[in-house]
């Protein structure tokens, strides 16, 4: 089993949909990562969070530490959001990530 | 500031072949990250240099793989002899604790092993 678990792996969604991507982990962590990734293949980090929630723009990301889940929420979703969001957790004690295999997000105009 | 730079962003070889890849972290960034990442999978670590010393190099298949960061700026990554199972986008990325160790990432080498 791995450490970080994403789902959904795909998502396909008309544009204008509210978009939820989940991340359940199992090991202690001093923060967690959201990232993007376009098909070009270079990561964009969108969020870094250790409690509570974030806002930027249309994306929210949400983390529930005693749950060990988080939450990424896109708004108003756009065709242009179109790629793989990652998931990624700082183990505690030392700075090395731990990444999810991602969920790849399609957004249809 | 400038991001994280890395080149070349393709490359197409032929199995038995050396490549390099380079990164140049940002600016002051003392940590620097080189993962492999195949189609279909998240990130794996390769090795984590801090200034021009490694940190963790575990996942390293040093039978083929090497690193090396002379200065303690920008890196190479050097496979020697490539096999099939090494077509993967490498990925750079850097950090520093003045940014709360946030790891920024480069845009990535998309290397095909054919």
């Amino acid at each position: 089993k791995n450490e970080v678990e994403q789902s959904p792996q795909n998502l396909t969604a008309q544009e204008g949909e509210f978009i939820t991507i989940n991340c359940s982990y199992s090991v202690g962590i001093s923060a967690l990562h959201w990232l993007q990734q376009h098909p070009g293949g270079g990561i964009v980090s969108l969020f870094m969070l250790s409690s509570g929630k974030k806002k930027h723009g249309r994306l929210i990301a949400t983390i529930n530490i005693q749950e060990k889940h988080s939450s990424l929420h896109i708004t108003a979703s756009h065709p242009r959001d179109s790629a793989v969001y990652i998931c990624a957790v700082r183990l505690r004690g030392n700075e090395k990530l731990t990444f999810g295999t991602g969920t790849r997000l399609t957004i249809i105009p | 500031e400038a991001g994280v730079a890395q080149s070349p962003r393709y490359k197409i070889i032929e199995k038995r072949q050396s490549v390099a890849f380079w990164c140049n972290p940002i600016s002051g960034h003392a940590t620097l990250y080189w993962y492999q990442q195949i189609l279909g999978q998240g990130p794996k670590l390769l090795i984590q240099f801090q200034n021009n010393g490694v940190v963790d190099d575990s996942q390293l298949p040093k039978d083929r793989f090497s690193a090396e960061r002379l200065k303690g700026v920008d890196s190479t990554l050097k496979i020697q002899p490539a096999k099939l199972e090494d077509s993967a986008v490498y990925l750079c990325a850097s950090s520093s604790p003045r940014v709360g160790n946030e790891q920024f990432f480069g845009p990535g080498t998309r290397l095909t092993v054919l």
